[in-house]
Formats: C-alpha cells, sequence, structure tokens
C-alpha cells in the first residue's frame, strides 16, 4: 500500500531533550516536506527536500533541523525542544513538488 | 510573502445543501492552487487543484473549484454535502517563483 509513515504518532518530551520524528515513503516519491499544525494558523511549512541531500528551509525553520540521505526517508530533528514547538506535525511527499502531495498521519508533540 | 486567506472559521450547512467555502490568495499572477480535506484525526487529502487553463476544476467526492483571477479567489464548492463531508478543509498555494514552497489558509471547520 503507497503510504507515508510517521513515528511516533505522540511524543510527550521536556524542554531541550533531542528528538528525532522519523517519515518514510514507499512511493519513490522525489519531493517530501514538513508541516506543523496550529489552531487557527493552519499548516505552515518547516523544510522541504527536492532529492536526496538537497533540502530547504520553509517559512517556519527555526528550531529544526533536517537531512535526507535516502530517497525514502526525511527525518525531523529538534535538537532542544521548547514549548513553543508544541504542535501537531505532517510529513509529506509528493512526485515532484508541484504535484499531489500525500500526507502521513501526523505525530502530535507535546514539549513541556 | 504570500498568503492565503480563508475568511470562514465555521460553517454549517445541513445535508443536502448547497456549499461554497472561500479562499482568497494575495499575488499578481496564477499561482498553483490546491484545496485539501482533513477528516477527524487523519491527515490531508487532495480534493483538486488548478495550474492552468479551465477555471473551473472538478475534483473528487464531487468537489469542485472556480479561480477567478479578478477576485483573486479559488472557491470551493459542492452542489449538495452528504454528512461525511464533515471535516476540515484547507486552501493551499504554490510559491510563484519557488514551486517547493506551499502556503496553506488557516482551514475551514465545515459541520454537516
Amino acid at each position: 500500500e503507497a503510504q507515508v509513515t510517521q513515528n511516533p504518532r505522540y511524543l510527550i518530551t521536556v524542554t531541550g531533550k533531542k528528538l528525532t520524528v522519523t517519515c518514510s515513503q514507499n512511493m519513490n516519491h522525489e519531493y517530501m516536506s514538513w508541516y506543523r499544525q496550529d489552531p487557527g494558523l493552519g499548516l505552515r511549512q518547516i523544510y522541504y527536500s527536492m532529492n536526496v541531500e538537497v533540502t530547504d528551509k520553509g517559512d517556519v525553520p527555526e528550531g529544526y533541523k533536517v537531512s535526507r540521505k535516502e530517497k525514502r526517508n526525511f527525518p525531523l530533528i529538534l535538537e532542544s525542544p521548547s514549548p513553543n514547538q508544541t504542535s501537531l506535525y505532517f510529513c509529506a511527499s509528493s512526485l515532484v513538488s508541484y504535484n499531489e502531495q500525500f500526507f502521513g498521519p501526523g505525530t502530535r508533540l507535546t514539549v513541556l | 510573502a504570500q498568503s492565503v486567506t480563508q475568511p470562514d472559521i465555521h460553517i454549517t450547512v445541513s445535508e443536502g445543501a448547497s456549499l461554497e467555502l472561500r479562499c482568497n490568495y494575495s499575488y499578481g499572477a496564477t499561482p498553483y492552487l490546491f484545496w485539501y480535506v482533513q477528516s477527524p484525526g487523519q491527515g490531508l487529502q487532495l480534493l483538486l487543484k488548478y495550474f492552468s487553463g479551465d477555471t473551473l476544476v472538478q475534483g473528487i467526492k464531487g468537489f469542485e473549484a472556480e479561480f477567478k483571477r479578478s477576485q483573486s479567489s479559488f472557491n470551493l464548492r459542492k452542489p449538495s454535502v452528504h454528512w461525511s463531508d464533515a471535516a476540515e478543509y484547507f486552501c493551499a498555494v504554490g510559491a510563484l517563483y519557488n514551486f517547493n514552497k506551499f502556503y496553506f489558509g488557516s482551514g475551514t471547520k465545515l459541520n454537516v
């Protein structure tokens, strides 16, 4: 089944404790992206990747890192999480950037 | 920076009634336009997209949208709403000079 998977689905952590949210797609898509969803703000793009080893900042990249070492994986790294990063995070992928994006199920992160 | 406005936070319609969800964007030229739907606890699913050509676009689940350049709008419509259409709807725009960046509206929650 074609899908985008994210792990973990739920995470509660404390300020400053490094964490990684994994994202994997099995559709051989070139483009992958991370978004955060906050009430009243919709989705905001954090980082995106056009292909392996090619990443760039979205609208809200501060406090986040990404890497794209393999085509299928695009992990989101929070090296020192803060409470303002409490949010619902979505990973998405598409064949090319301006095509339909397929979204993962989301990761709900709480930073205490 | 580009922006997307969905003026209606919540809309309630009766089953069988028609629906129109509004979306306005801040561009001078024609961007790439998308409508996504998010069911409770789920990721987002593409309903339809507009790149160029016919300004009336048909999508899945009986939805359509009309691009109006003069009004910078891309409103979503459905002639007869079903209870299963209850969800949150997001309008999104691809950045004009960077096909890798996307801007989402704040969403409209539809109750049926």
